[in-house]
C-alpha cells in the first residue's frame, strides 16, 4: 500500500509569514498533485508536478517535486487569510486496470490569522 | 460549463440500512472516481469507472459497489451501513489525469 505522509498536520500563522508543507512517501509516483479544500467543498487542484526536481510557481505558492519522485513540498510566501484551508498532496499511480489512482496524504490544515 | 454535481448534499441513515449516492460528471468527461473522506483525513480511493467499466478499486469491502451509466453519471451504493461509514463521499470526473471534484455528500450513520 502506498502511503503519503504530510507534515505538519496543523499550522496556524500570522498574515505575512512564510510557511512550508511537506509530503513524503516511501513509494515512487508517476506524478504528484497538490489540492486545496475548503469546508463543505471538494478538493480543488492547484498544481501537477511530473518530473523529478521540478519546481512550479503559482503566484505566492512554490511547489517542488523531489528528485526521486517520492516527496514534494509546498511553500507559501507572505501568507494571507484567504490561503486558509486544508492542503492535500496526492500521488498518481497507474493501477492494473489502467486507472490513474490518486493516493492522498492526510492533509495540512492551514489557518492564516489577520 | 457546470461542474461535478452530487446528490444528495447531506444524508442521515441508520446502521444496517442501504444508501445510494449520485454523481453527474462535467460534460465531456467519461471517467468518474469515488472517494471517501473521513473527518480529519485525506480522501481515500474507492472506485474508478471509465466508459461504464470499472477500471480501479480501492481497499473497501464488498458492501461498497458502484456503476456508471451511458450518460457517464454514476451511483455509489453502500449496503449494511456501519457507523464507520460516516464520511464525506466525493465524486471526481476527468478527461485526462486532472480530476475535478464535486462538493461531496455528507453521510451520517447513526
Amino acid at each position: 500500500t502506498q502511503l503519503l505522509e504530510q507534515s505538519p498536520q496543523f499550522l496556524s500563522i500570522q498574515e505575512g509569514e512564510n510557511l512550508t508543507v511537506y509530503c513524503n512517501s516511501s513509494s515512487v509516483f508517476s506524478s504528484l498533485q497538490w489540492y486545496r479544500q475548503e469546508p463543505g467543498e471538494g478538493p480543488v487542484l492547484l498544481v501537477t508536478v511530473v518530473t523529478g526536481g521540478e519546481v512550479k510557481k503559482l503566484k505566492r505558492l512554490t511547489f517542488q517535486f523531489g528528485d526521486a519522485r517520492k516527496d514534494s513540498s509546498l511553500h507559501i510566501t507572505a501568507a494571507q487569510p484567504g490561503d486558509t484551508g486544508l492542503y492535500l498532496c496526492a500521488g498518481i499511480s497507474i493501477s492494473s486496470g489502467s486507472a490513474r489512482q490518486l493516493t492522498f496524504g492526510s492533509g495540512t490544515q492551514l489557518t492564516v490569522l489577520p | 460549463d457546470a461542474g461535478v454535481t452530487q446528490s444528495p448534499t447531506h444524508l442521515i441513515k441508520t446502521r444496517g440500512q442501504h444508501v445510494t449516492l449520485r454523481c453527474s460528471p462535467i460534460s465531456g468527461h467519461k471517467s468518474v472516481s469515488w472517494y471517501q473522506q473521513v473527518l480529519g483525513q485525506g480522501p481515500q480511493f474507492i472506485f474508478q469507472y471509465y466508459e461504464k467499466e470499472e477500471r480501479g478499486r480501492g481497499n473497501f469491502p464488498d458492501r461498497f459497489s458502484a456503476r456508471q451509466f451511458p450518460n457517464y453519471s454514476s451511483e455509489l451504493n453502500v449496503n449494511a451501513l456501519l457507523l464507520g461509514d460516516s464520511a464525506l463521499y466525493l465524486c471526481a470526473s476527468s478527461r485526462d489525469y486532472e480530476q475535478y471534484f464535486g462538493p461531496g455528500t455528507r453521510l451520517t450513520v447513526t
